[in-house]
């Protein structure tokens, strides 16, 4: 039971760096997120999917870049690394929004900006 | 004012005792989740419910709409009780995306 599989777990970036955070589900979920985890704060969505093709922003897009090409897999792109952008990243995966069924989440990559 | 609310921030506790975490928001929701992050970091979902009472071993969740209010219960806590939970909000409007709280870090002292 693979789930939501995210890759690296840890990752140091010098300032003006650019990398891509893996996510994939073997769920054959149609909802995809990005969310960042800051110390002390809740969770904030970063960007979402409805489906393969589809993509849209949340609440904090803004330094980040994403694509949907596959049922399967929703990337996370940093295209020129900034401090601000050091936190913990979580994706998730759900059926749909009407269902009873909960969000699951990865492990999470912890990315330090430095 | 952040649109969810959760109460205590932080909670210690003696193993045995009975704990009440509580989650107050003030939107219009369709459905409220209880989450629990372990200090690995992995999160994962204990409920999710639009009304009533829910029950899962030695947790109990529950929520009055009407109050815009959930508690999560732990009765005869342990140890291994001990992560940060998490209550996330689904909005009637924007009802693709969760809104979370900023957690209740719980550690239960054996």
């Amino acid at each position: 039971n693979a789930g939501v599989t995210q890759t690296p777990k840890f990752r140091i970036l010098k300032i003006g760096q650019s990398m891509t955070l893996q996510c994939t589900q073997d769920m054959n979920h149609n909802y995809m997120y990005w969310y960042r985890q800051d110390p002390g704060m809740g969770l904030k969505l970063i960007y979402y999917s409805v489906g393969a093709g589809i993509t849209d922003k949340g609440e904090v897009p803004n330094g980040y870049n994403v694509s949907r090409s596959t049922t399967e897999d929703f990337p996370l792109r940093l295209e020129l690394a900034a401090p601000s952008q050091t936190s913990v990243y979580f994706c998730a995966s759900s059926a749909n929004l009407y269902s009873n069924q909960p969000q699951h989440f990865g492990d999470g990559t912890r990315l330090s900006i430095l | 004012k952040n649109e969810v609310e959760q109460s205590p921030q932080n909670l210690t506790a003696q193993e045995g005792e009975f704990i009440t975490i509580n989650c107050s928001y003030s939107v219009g929701i369709s459905a409220l989740h209880w989450l629990q992050q372990h200090p690995g970091g992995g999160i994962v979902s204990l409920f999710m419910l639009s009304s009533g009472k829910k029950k899962h071993g030695r947790l109990i969740a529950t929520i009055n709409i009407q109050e815009k209010h959930s508690s999560l219960h732990i009765t005869a806590s342990h140890p291994r009780d001990s992560a940060v939970y998490i209550c996330a909000v689904r909005l009637i409007q924007g009802a693709q995306k969760l809104v979370f709280g900023q957690g209740t870090r719980l550690t239960i002292n054996p």
